[in-house]
């Protein structure tokens, strides 16, 4: 068991340029989730998928932000025109549907310069 | 909504003495409970969790978690520290069997000789 995956594990942007972040859940778990960790605001949860569904994405920015789970073993995350608030670790979780136990992945660290 | 408090943002103790982290959590409903810890770098680990049941719960390493409904309180314990426990503890709630995790603010354990 590899545990979640996320890559790249460092990320330096240009301000106004795209990222994109790549998770590949553990096998057979159903659930993914995205947080944002940064200093001044902590573990912020951003949004969740159940079989690939999104289910809550109410922590998700309004603008520039997006994930989608295209199948059941990879999440993107994707933003758009990144700005410097936009640095952060991005931290992807995993978690079967029989227990709400999450497995972190060892998140991505985004740089806007 | 729910909320996690971490009152103390540090925490110093020494090398074999006891150690207990703080954790108080707001919700009217049954809670679900868990303590993480995330090494420099690294991404989150479960510790322990806390379900509807014997209000002690044991974890890894000699870790342990007391549930208090009264106190709306899950603190963090350890008898004896190593210096391997120096980390940032965070303690989350969730109302659901599956479902997104509200975090507190960290507390980071330094360990000294």
């Amino acid at each position: 068991n590899a545990g979640v995956i996320q890559t790249p594990r460092h990320k330096v942007t240009g301000k106004g340029q795209e990222a994109t972040l790549w998770c590949e859940p553990i096998s057979g778990h159903s659930a993914v989730f995205w947080y944002r960790q940064t200093i001044v605001q902590g573990l912020e949860f951003l949004t969740y998928f159940r079989n690939q569904a999104p289910i809550d994405d109410s922590g998700m920015p309004k603008e520039r932000f997006s994930a989608q789970m295209p199948n059941q073993s990879h999440s993107t995350l994707k933003i758009q025109s990144t700005q410097p608030q936009d640095s952060a670790v991005y931290l992807c979780a995993s978690s079967s549907l029989s227990g709400n136990t999450l497995y972190f992945g060892e998140g991505s660290r985004l740089i806007v310069v | 909504a729910q909320s996690v408090t971490q009152p103390d943002a540090r925490v110093t103790v020494s090398e074999g003495a006891s150690l207990q982290l703080r954790c108080k959590y707001s919700y009217f409903g049954t809670p679900y409970l868990f303590w993480y810890v995330q090494y420099p770098r690294q991404g989150l680990q479960l510790l322990l969790k806390y379900y509807p049941g014997d209000p002690v719960v044991q974890g890894v390493n000699g870790f342990e978690a007391e549930f208090s409904k009264s106190n709306s309180s899950f603190h963090l314990r350890k008898a004896s520290v190593h210096w391997s426990d120096w980390a940032v503890y965070f303690c989350a709630v969730s109302t659901q069997v599956v479902g997104q995790l509200t975090f507190g603010r960290g507390t980071r354990l330094q360990v000294y000789a």
